[in-house]
């Protein structure tokens, strides 16, 4: 099946920095990725859907502004999260999806948390 | 508006056989999903079911009635490997998922 990787894996910053992770397909185009978060025994909650080459289109209540996102190419999707705090400590989880396909492949997560 | 509904936990025995439910209200249908997720690990695919019927994948099987809004994941010889959370999810007339709040499936020996 396809592989998608995501990294860093786990990442703990200060509060106040810039995080940003990294969200690969590695043997598929993926015109579109999707971004989640979700908090502990929570489900995944969808914060933005990116096209590659187009802006991002963002869930209601996430701030675009804090969360930027960038799909340069069919293979990198980023998400950066801009001056965290705590509140931001998550477990971050992108996937990608082939054009004309309905499966959305997951990358394995990254842990973010905020000190 | 949309929701689906899936029980929090539930707990079976090993080698047994367990039915997690699944129902649904969404705007617009494009199939229903179910994904199994390890604690701390991202979501993997188990089934898809856009028509109505049974869909049979080794130990696992999906069913689907559009006409009632639901589903079920059933798993059969169930093994300790298959404590996770399992999370139904359909997708929307946009293509988009959207979320059950999944299901804790615990097995005790």
């Amino acid at each position: 099946g396809a592989v998608v990787s995501q990294h860093p894996s786990r990442v703990i910053c200060k509060s106040g920095t810039s995080v940003k992770i990294e969200c690969r397909s590695l043997d598929f185009q993926a015109t579109t990725m999707f971004w989640y978060r979700q908090f502990p025994k929570q489900s995944l909650m969808l914060m933005a859907t990116s096209n590659e080459g187009s802006k991002a289109t963002y869930e209601q209540g996430v701030e675009k502004d804090k969360f930027l996102i960038n799909h340069a190419s069919l293979t990198l999707s980023t998400l950066t999260v801009t001056s965290a705090h705590p509140e931001d400590s998550s477990f971050y989880i992108c996937s990608a999806r082939e054009q004309g396909e309905l499966e959305q492949f997951f990358g394995p997560g990254t842990r973010l948390t905020v000190l | 508006g949309q929701n689906i509904d899936q029980p929090t936990e539930m707990t079976a025995t090993e080698g047994a056989i367990v039915q997690i439910n699944c129902t649904y209200q969404t705007s617009g249908f494009n199939g229903l999903f179910w994904y199994q997720q390890h604690a701390g690990e991202a979501p993997t695919f188990l089934s898809y079911n856009v028509l109505d019927g049974l869909e049979e994948k080794g130990r696992f099987s999906s069913f689907l009635s559009r006409s009632k809004g639901y589903s079920y994941l059933l798993l059969k010889e169930l093994q300790m490997k298959d404590s996770a959370s399992y999370l139904c999810a359909t997708m929307d007339s946009n293509y988009q998922l959207i979320w059950g709040a999944g299901t804790k499936l615990i097995i005790k020996p």
